[in-house]
């Protein structure tokens, strides 16, 4: 692995179904970050996490969970999936909370049917 | 509330020189960053303004008023590569990344 990934690449889902998004990385980075991209918004925060063991909200995170039981994981679920939902996330990473750069995986183009 | 514009999108020259403007206001300022994002892919850091002036990187270069809330990005010897999005993002009070919708560059040769 270099840097940060996601899986799955994208996915069709129906409406009312649970989906986990996976994000890894690998830089040891202490804070890490999940985003989603719409159409004509700016990238949007959902969730984020400082440090292993704690996780925050961001500006949208209603419908939407997080864990954060290691530096390198940080899963984001979708308890039961809205059409609404329909969106490319992106999960990010940095060094720490307030650092310069942000580090992006490649995204999860979603689809909630 | 917070707030970041940019122009939604803009067509140059191969060649020639463009600048893409942004303002803010956001509660509190930890510094101004500019991404490129390609279409269909993650976005990448270009630069990031935390004082007031120029900075300088290559063929790309950022500016920041504090005061007046705006920045710009300056992209000289523009190249067809350079066709993407560059998003406008600041650092709240709270160290979280506000982000601009961005602004679709285009290019012509």
């Amino acid at each position: 692995i270099a840097g940060i990934t996601q899986a799955p690449t994208s996915q069709i889902l129906a409406a009312g179904r649970r989906m986990t998004l996976r994000c890894t990385q690998d830089m040891r980075h202490n804070a890490m970050y999940w985003y989603r991209q719409d159409l004509g918004l700016g990238l949007r925060l959902i969730h984020y996490s400082n440090t292993a063991g704690t996780t925050g909200k961001g500006e949208v995170p209603d419908g939407y969970s997080v864990s954060r039981a290691n530096t390198d994981d940080f899963p984001l679920t979708l308890a039961s999936a809205v059409p609404s939902q329909t969106s490319v996330y992106f999960c990010a990473s940095s060094e720490a909370s307030g650092s310069n750069e942000q580090f992006f995986g490649p995204g999860t183009r979603l689809t909630v049917l | 509330g917070q707030n970041i514009d940019q122009p939604t999108e803009m067509t140059a020259t191969e060649g020639a020189i463009v600048q893409i403007n942004c303002t803010y206001q956001t509660s509190g300022f930890n510094g101004l960053f500019w991404y490129q994002q390609h279409a269909g892919e993650a976005p990448t850091f270009l630069s990031y303004n935390v004082l007031d002036g120029l900075e300088e990187k290559g063929r790309f270069s950022s500016f920041l008023s504090r005061s007046k809330g705006y920045s710009y990005l300056l992209l000289k010897e523009l190249q067809m590569k350079d066709s993407a999005s560059y998003l406008c993002a600041v650092m709240d009070s709270n160290y979280q990344l506000i982000w601009g919708a961005g602004t679709k560059l285009i290019i012509k040769p």
